[in-house]
């Protein structure tokens, strides 16, 4: 399995530009994370989805942040407008949220995307 | 609310010593307790995990660590450190369990640094 894979790895825009960040989790897992890391801050989930559905956004700093999950095998997080303080290192996890006897407990994280906005 | 503290920010350990990284976790019932390894521009991997019985646990990379439900803590412990394990360390404590990925809380991260 290739993991969890983002993209784009590295984005670096300007104050008020939009912008959208990838995920794609490992293929038969159903859960999907989003987290931000930050050198302040460290590592904050900022919204999970569980068979696609929204759990828990209260991470999710303001409405400019936004996320999607419309199949499986996608999801995005949408920044618009973006600010310079929400650079950062954007995580996405995923894992296989089945039962206790199936369920290793382990997050697979993709490499990240860090973003710079100017 | 469920917390977890590295009080450590940075250590610095020669090459061939051991290594203890401290975590305390602050959670209302039994934890779920992780560690996580991420090296320099890449993602977080699982080092090892707490869910239930012998609460010393093995690890990859010869990585051990130790629950202990009288302080709280979760501490990561190597006997004998390598370059390679120059890292971001971070400790992890959540609801976690069969039927309900709530999500992780991570604490801030230990630095560690091997000098040879």
């Amino acid at each position: 399995d290739a993991g969890v894979i983002q993209s784009p790895r590295h984005e670096v825009t300007e104050m008020g530009q939009e912008v959208t960040l990838r995920c794609k989790p490992i293929s038969g897992h159903n859960s999907l994370f989003w987290y931000r890391q930050t050198m302040m801050r460290g590592l904050e989930l900022l919204i999970y989805f569980n068979n696609n559905v929204p759990i828990d956004d209260s991470g999710m700093p303001e409405d400019r942040f936004s996320a999607k999950m419309p199949n499986a095998s996608f999801s995005t997080l949408k920044i618009q407008p973006s600010e310079p303080r929400d650079s950062a290192v954007y995580f996405c996890a995923s894992i296989w949220d089945g039962s206790a006897s199936d369920n290793t407990g382990e997050l697979f994280f993709g490499e990240g995307s860090r973003l710079t906005v100017l | 609310a469920q917390s977890v503290t590295q009080p450590d920010i940075h250590i610095t350990v020669s090459e061939g010593a051991s290594l203890e990284l401290r975590c305390n976790y602050s959670y209302g019932a039994t934890p779920y307790l992780f560690w996580y390894v991420q090296s320099p521009g890449q993602g977080l991997q699982l080092l090892l995990k707490y869910f239930s019985g012998d609460t010393l646990v093995q690890g990859i990379k010869g990585f051990e660590a130790e629950f202990k439900r009288s302080q709280s803590s979760f501490n990561l412990r190597k006997p004998s450190v390598h370059w390679s394990d120059a890292a971001e360390y971070f400790c992890a404590v959540g609801p976690y369990s069969g039927g309900g990925a709530d999500g992780l809380t991570f604490g801030k991260g230990t630095h560690l640094i091997i000098q040879p």
